[in-house]
């Protein structure tokens, strides 16, 4: 079946920080992969997203690459803002799926300081 | 920008009560979705629903849950006799064009339900 494995949290920076937030999954198939952000009080929002080997999602700063022969997408940015202290999901979506289900991780909350 | 909607922000309820969650998809969007997190734990796939039919569920969505478009804006998910294990936030969520798992599913900001 379908898993996601991601970094547990939480996870403190500073301002200016490097980020990176692992994630690996399992798939019977290929999926397409994603990761959404849920600031405080609000719901989940697309950061980025890409649907096959080799590709590159980007957003905001934000960058994942797609890894098929290591079955990961872990997300960096190179220099963090108070502003991204954030939920970070990282969701594959099963291909199998009709209308394209997703996977969750458990969430890694991320805190940046000034 | 549109955005999808959900009310109540925070149920709370007796077990062995019947809840209904709402949810206001964006407007052009065909294809429906609920997912739910018990505190602490993953998001959780429960159902996805398109032209008035659940295409696909979960383990979790037994004979308590069900579904439904009951006009042309909402979307709703019942719980027919609600447990402790079902407190938990649910997310509602919605996308536009079938090209199936490429698409993006925009999410609401989910009701926390509480059981007591």
């Amino acid at each position: 079946g379908n898993s996601v494995t991601q970094m547990e949290g939480p996870v403190t920076l500073s301002e200016e920080a490097f980020l990176t937030i692992n994630c690996t999954y399992t798939a019977t198939g290929y999926p397409s992969l994603f990761w959404y952000v849920q600031y405080p009080g609000e719901g989940l929002q697309l950061l980025l997203k890409a649907t096959k080997a080799d590709d590159k999602g980007s957003n905001k700063g934000f960058e994942a690459t797609y890894r098929k022969e290591t079955t990961s997408f872990h997300l960096e940015k190179g220099s963090v803002q108070v502003s991204d202290s954030a939920v970070y999901f990282c969701a594959p979506a099963d291909r199998g799926s009709t209308l394209g289900r997703l996977y969750f991780g458990r969430g890694t909350q991320l805190t940046v300081w000034p | 920008e549109p955005e999808v909607t959900q009310t109540p922000s925070h149920q709370v309820t007796q077990m062995g009560q019947e809840v209904i969650l709402r949810c206001v998809p964006i407007s052009n969007h065909l294809y429906f979705y609920w997912y739910r997190q018990i505190l602490g734990q993953k998001v959780e796939f429960l159902v996805s629903f398109y032209n008035n039919e659940i295409s696909e569920k979960s383990e979790i969505f037994d004979d308590q849950f069900s579904v439904e478009r009951p006009d042309g804006s909402n979307f709703t998910l019942k719980i027919r006799s609600t447990k402790l294990e079902d407190s938990a936030m649910y997310f509602c969520a919605s996308s536009v064009i079938l090209a199936g798992p490429t698409d993006t599913q925009y999410f609401g900001p989910g009701t926390r339900l509480t059981v007591l």
